[in-house]
């Protein structure tokens, strides 16, 4: 079945270490977007990629970066410099025409 | 930028009665996407119900209807027949067709059901 694929679940950073969330797709679609989302509250937009090699900053990239080296995978780095980065962090990617959305089911990162 | 605009931050519904959620959105394209998603404590995003900018009949998926008003900019989700398993999150989001760039969600209404 073709989908999004996240991981690692749950990841702990420790103070100061950069760590790299994994988002998968099969669904040979262009566009990836990452997402954040704290408790009870709505998504906000890190970064998105329209294509392989090229990704733009959203809402809030500060303290993140990603990649786009091939057109199934866009990991995303959060780096120390991101001084609050406990929070639920989602990966869509919709489909060319607009009318479907995927979502990975997530990871939970916690700082401790 | 377009925006999404959830005003209802939380709702309460008494199970078997029926709940109207509200989203705005401002655009300058004419053909696009909405949908409505819904988020359980799992965290896993679910489809409810999608509405094409083009189609005027409001979309319908079995208890979940929407009121789509292209002119005033409004997309409200209609719930009937509540049940205890339609609480969750729901978010309102929109996606521009053939534009890559542009993918927004609201922030959010709680929907609390009460037995």
């Amino acid at each position: 079945d073709g989908g999004i694929t996240q991981s690692p679940k749950y990841l702990f950073r420790k103070e100061g270490q950069n760590v790299t969330l994994s988002c998968e797709q099969n669904l040979n679609h262009d566009a990836m977007y990452w997402y954040r989302q704290d408790p009870g509250q709505g998504l906000r937009l890190i970064y998105y990629s329209q294509i392989v090699n090229d990704f733009q900053k959203g809402d809030i990239a500060e303290g993140y970066s990603v990649s786009r080296e091939k057109k199934e995978s866009f990991p995303l780095t959060v780096t120390s410099a991101q001084k609050n980065p406990t929070a639920f962090y989602l990966c869509a990617s919709p489909n060319l025409s607009g009318n479907t959305i995927y979502f990975g089911e997530g990871s939970w990162l916690t700082v401790v | 930028a377009q925006t999404v605009t959830q005003s209802q931050p939380e709702m309460s519904v008494q199970e078997a009665e029926t709940v109207t959620l509200s989203c705005t959105y401002d655009t300058s394209e004419s053909d696009y996407y909405l949908f409505w998603y819904k988020q359980p404590p799992s965290r896993q995003m679910i489809l409810v119900i999608r509405q094409e900018a083009y189609k005027q009949q409001n979309a319908t998926e079995n208890r979940f209807s929407v009121n789509f008003q292209k002119a005033a900019k409004s997309f409200s989700l209609k719930i009937s027949d509540s049940q205890l398993g339609d609480a969750a999150m729901y978010f309102c989001a929109y996606r521009a067709s053939y534009n890559n760039n542009d993918m927004r969600f609201g922030a959010g209404t709680r929907l609390t059901v009460k037995p």
